[in-house]
């Protein structure tokens, strides 16, 4: 089974600093890589989907760059806000219908 | 538009118990899976199925049964329940472009005593 890695588990940053988590996966066989946010008593909801190696996505103040060859992918929050607190999940699709999940890294944003 | 719904919501149940969960999705996806959540192990996959009438196994399906009649309905089965299977679950579905963007339902608290 494949085994999705991410750390750190948790991270608390003051309001304004930047920060990012990495997701590490051990195989460059996969079809997508996927990163999700999770909010306290709310289902998870995709901010990335990521295919090709050296891709970069940005959305607003967070961006994900995937490393296929290495095995890894960065998720960047700048000038982190407190509605930024929340799980990231970080998910490899590694066949056609299979989707594994990290564990996840729980951020909080301190005001 | 309802998206991804899960029923119940919450349910108690007493070990050896047996009891469905129902998860529909209104979005005309083919591929549903049933994950579980439990404290520092992130979401684990228990069963999913790429389309009506199929189911495969995921990570941790020992204790779950699974059925997919209708293309838009997906049912997650506890035969006998167990405290290790106390948890949350979610529900979640996808088209079938190989991206795979996956959309959650609500989650559905499970407590066995």
């Amino acid at each position: 089974i494949l085994n999705v890695e991410q750390s750190p588990q948790s991270l608390h940053v003051q309001e304004g600093d930047s920060t990012n988590f990495t997701c590490s996966f051990p195989s460059s066989n996969f079809y997508a890589l996927h990163w999700y946010r999770w909010e306290t008593a709310k289902s998870p909801e995709a901010l990335f989907v990521m295919t090709l190696n050296g891709d970069e996505k940005k959305k607003g103040r967070i961006s994900a760059t995937l490393n296929t060859k290495e095995g890894y992918s960065y998720l960047y929050i700048k000038g982190s806000q407190p509605e930024d607190s929340a799980t990231y999940l970080c998910a490899l699709k590694t066949s056609y219908d299979k989707v594994i999940f990290g564990p996840g890294t729980s951020l909080s944003v301190i005001p | 538009n309802a998206g991804v719904t899960q029923t119940p919501k919450f349910r108690v149940l007493k070990t050896g118990q047996s009891m469905t969960l129902l998860c529909a999705q209104d979005m005309n996806h083919e591929y549903m899976y049933w994950y579980r959540q439990d404290p520092g192990m992130g979401l684990r996959l228990i069963h999913y199925s790429v389309g009506e009438g199929t189911t495969a196994k995921g990570e941790v399906p020992d204790g779950y049964n699974v059925s997919r009649l209708k293309k838009q309905n997906f049912l997650l089965g506890l035969e006998s329940a167990a405290p290790s299977q106390t948890s949350v679950y979610f529900c979640a579905s996808s088209s079938r472009d190989y991206t795979g963007e996956l959309f959650f339902g609500e989650g559905s608290r499970l407590t066995v005593l």
